[in-house]
């Protein structure tokens, strides 16, 4: 079973705007990672953020996350052709880097 | 090398063969990571060893999967009486540190996968 769930399963934007996904998941976590996925193979990791944190930035992207309401968002500013991609959130509950990953957001970033 | 690499890229192969994946995981790494994704999901555990040791099975979905990781760096997922189900993306990931027991995570490196067919 999966312990995130994305929302929305697909997002479709123009070149320059903002992209927002979110995560809810369903316990405790140690930490929360966000990864990216083109075409179905090889995941890059994007963010790490650990549970007594509350927002994290880089480059493009800012990540929040809400523990009381175990949910976290990933905000994507500026967006380009090149983010085009599926987006996932995972999260770490044994404290060893077990992820449990969500479904995933699908987004289209058109020029 | 540079990343985490993962042979064959694909595999097709007929139900009730035995088929194995290999991974080589940056070198250095202790911590090493199976994952399995099917198709419009998202990735699912199976596997997580520390060293040669399997800290943590308990993503085999059955006894049809074995992996093993004998001198604690290259690592084989073996699936046996392979079933059409058992089609997917197969994941390999490896991280510098991921110690049970202790609160200290790292960033996993994922390789490209292995695409398994079972016609």
């Amino acid at each position: 079973s999966q312990q995130g769930e994305e929302d929305p399963q697909a997002l479709s934007i123009q070149e320059g705007e903002n992209a927002t996904m979110n995560c809810s998941y369903k316990t405790s976590i140690n930490n929360l990672q966000w990864y990216r996925q083109n075409s179905g193979r090889g995941l890059v990791h994007l963010i790490l953020i650990r549970s007594n944190e509350r927002e994290k930035h880089s480059g493009r992207l800012r990540v929040t996350l809400d523990t009381s309401k175990k949910s976290s968002s990933l905000l994507i500013t500026a967006s380009r052709a090149a983010d085009t991609a599926s987006y996932f959130c995972a999260t770490d509950v044994g404290g060893y880097n077990k992820l449990i990953f969500g479904a995933g957001t699908r987004l289209a970033v058109h020029p | 090398g540079a990343g985490v690499s993962q042979t064959p890229s694909n595999k097709v192969t007929e139900k009730g063969k035995y088929v194995e994946l290999r991974c080589d995981p940056i070198s250095g790494h202790t911590a090493l990571y199976w994952y399995r994704q099917s198709l419009g999901q998202g990735p699912e555990f199976l596997i997580y060893f520390q060293g040669t040791g399997a800290a943590d099975d308990s993503g085999l979905p059955n006894d049809r999967f074995f992996a093993v990781r004998p001198e604690g760096s290259v690592s084989t997922l073996k699936i046996q009486r392979t079933e059409r189900g058992d089609s997917a993306v197969y994941l390999c990931a490896s991280s510098p540190l991921g110690l049970a027991g202790t609160r200290y995570t790292d960033t996993q490196y994922f390789g490209p996968g292995t695409r398994l067919t079972v016609l």
